[in-house]
């Protein structure tokens, strides 16, 4: 399948520490990419998003970075809390054959982030 | 205004029995995708409708299927239950595709098959 979710790689931090969580993708055709904090019980939240024509791009104490070149992502999340304590995702998506993958995200397996207070 | 809501939050089949899940996406957005997520495959993608059209489909088998209403209301269905069919399924709606607005998603259905 796209998507690998066997042994799920995590992150433990202290608060107040930076945090970066790296995605690696697979298909260079893909020209959208979004990361998404999923906590228990909840669906996926929209954190930040970036598009190929960019490699960093930055939020309220998020940044992400995008390396086209090895098909790597990257979130850093400044002065983590123990809320941010969730999976975080990254997903792709872009033009397929005929036009937009509409709809279509392809998720990373996730990552899981432990922030201790 | 209210988010994109998914009904039932929890649902117990058997083996062979189909299901049907409902999602109501944010007014005003017309793109609603399904997907699901499991511990062993992660968050994969099902299928997306927009105006009632089917625009993209996903590696399923034909027993998943979903349909939209002209309100934009989505279903998807799952016939002839398999126990691997358990999972966390997730809907998203966006205004368009996702490349233009931003999807939110659903707090999702879990799906247990026993």
């Amino acid at each position: 399948g796209e998507s690998v979710g066997l042994h799920l790689p995590t992150l433990s931090v202290q608060e107040g520490d930076n945090s970066i969580i790296n995605c690696a993708y697979s298909n260079s055709a893909s020209d959208y990419f979004i990361w998404y904090k999923q906590e228990s019980g909840k669906g996926p939240q929209f954190i930040i998003d970036i598009r190929s024509n960019m490699d960093k791009r930055q939020g309220q104490r998020v940044t992400v970075l995008l390396n086209k070149t090895v098909k790597h992502l990257s979130l850093q999340i400044a002065a983590t809390q123990p809320g941010d304590s969730a999976v975080y995702f990254c997903a792709e998506t872009g033009r397929g054959a005929g036009g937009t993958s509409y709809g279509k995200l392809t998720f990373g397996q996730g990552t899981i982030l432990t922030v201790h207070p | 205004k209210a988010g994109v809501t998914q009904t039932p939050r929890y649902l117990i089949k058997t083996r062979g029995q189909q299901v049907t899940l409902s999602c109501s996406p944010i007014s005003g957005h017309r793109s609603v995708s399904w997907y699901q997520q499991t511990p062993g495959q992660g968050l994969q993608f099902l299928f997306e409708y927009f105006s009632e059209t089917q625009r993209n489909k996903g590696n399923f088998p034909g027993r998943f299927s979903g349909r939209q209403f002209s309100n934009s209301r989505s279903e998807m269905n799952v016939s002839t239950l398999e126990l691997g069919d358990s999972a966390l399924y997730l809907c998203a709606s966006s205004r368009d595709s996702f490349m233009n607005t931003e999807a939110f998603f659903g707090q999702g259905t879990r799906l247990t098959v026993v």
